[in-house]
């Protein structure tokens, strides 16, 4: 199902390099959303964008920043990674227009991310 | 937030069914039970959700207790395919966040 891409699908950097990891979506969904994963873990929410004029933080934004382009596209940034930022990164839509129920949220591949 | 317990790890057999528990006892009475899966190096995908019924999709069965604290997946019989974590997770429809709250999930495996 290729309705939410994401690159890159693999990512090697240095600490200290500024990063973007991009997201687009083909369903015409008007939220999206943006997890970090680490092994063993679920998955925890850094930020998620109700529209593209609404932004707001999740559970761990710090070291994160987002940018919502367009309804199709939400990108995550890193601006000066480190190694604990080394994680399986998940982007996320839903389809809010019909309703809160089930709001199901539709994920991608997910792009892993390694800082040495 | 009302928080899930569910066991880290699960074996069952090809074409046998599977009940998955989840056992939830905070749970309010506006949150929904919603099941994701994740197979491996994939994505979380949704199963099935519900409130007080019970219910069913074509991909799996969701049996909730009368008092709402506890739930069960069924996989009415299983494939390989269906090799995945499994997480139970409550979402309150009218909460703000909107955003997936996941724990460790069940790994089930799945023997020939």
């Amino acid at each position: 199902d290729a309705d939410v891409t994401q690159t890159p699908r693999n990512r090697i950097t240095k600490t200290g390099k500024r990063i973007m990891l991009e997201c687009s979506q083909t369903k015409g969904h008007d939220r999206m959303y943006w997890y970090r994963q680490d092994p063993g873990l679920g998955l925890r929410l850094i930020y998620y964008s109700f529209d593209v004029k609404d932004i707001n933080k999740g559970e761990i934004s710090d070291g994160y920043s987002v940018s919502r382009q367009a309804q199709a596209k939400f990108s995550l940034s890193l601006e000066s990674a480190i190694p604990n930022q080394t994680a399986l990164y998940f982007c996320a839509t839903s389809d809010f227009s019909q309703g809160p129920l089930p709001n199901t949220q539709y994920f991608g591949p997910g792009t892993r991310l390694t800082v040495l | 937030d009302a928080k899930t317990t569910q066991p880290n790890s699960m074996e069952s057999n090809e074409e046998e069914p599977v009940h998955l528990p989840c056992n939830h006892s905070t749970i309010s009475g506006t949150d929904y039970i919603h099941w994701y899966r994740q197979l491996p190096s994939q994505g979380p995908e949704y199963v099935i959700h519900g409130l007080t019924s019970n219910v069913n999709n074509r991909m799996a069965s969701l049996a909730i207790a009368e008092d709402r604290k506890s739930s069960t997946l069924i996989l009415h019989r299983a494939t390989l395919r269906d090799a995945a974590v499994y997480y139970c997770i409550l979402r309150d429809p009218g909460g703000g966040a909107d955003g997936l709250t996941f724990g460790k999930g069940t790994h089930l495996i799945i023997q020939p």
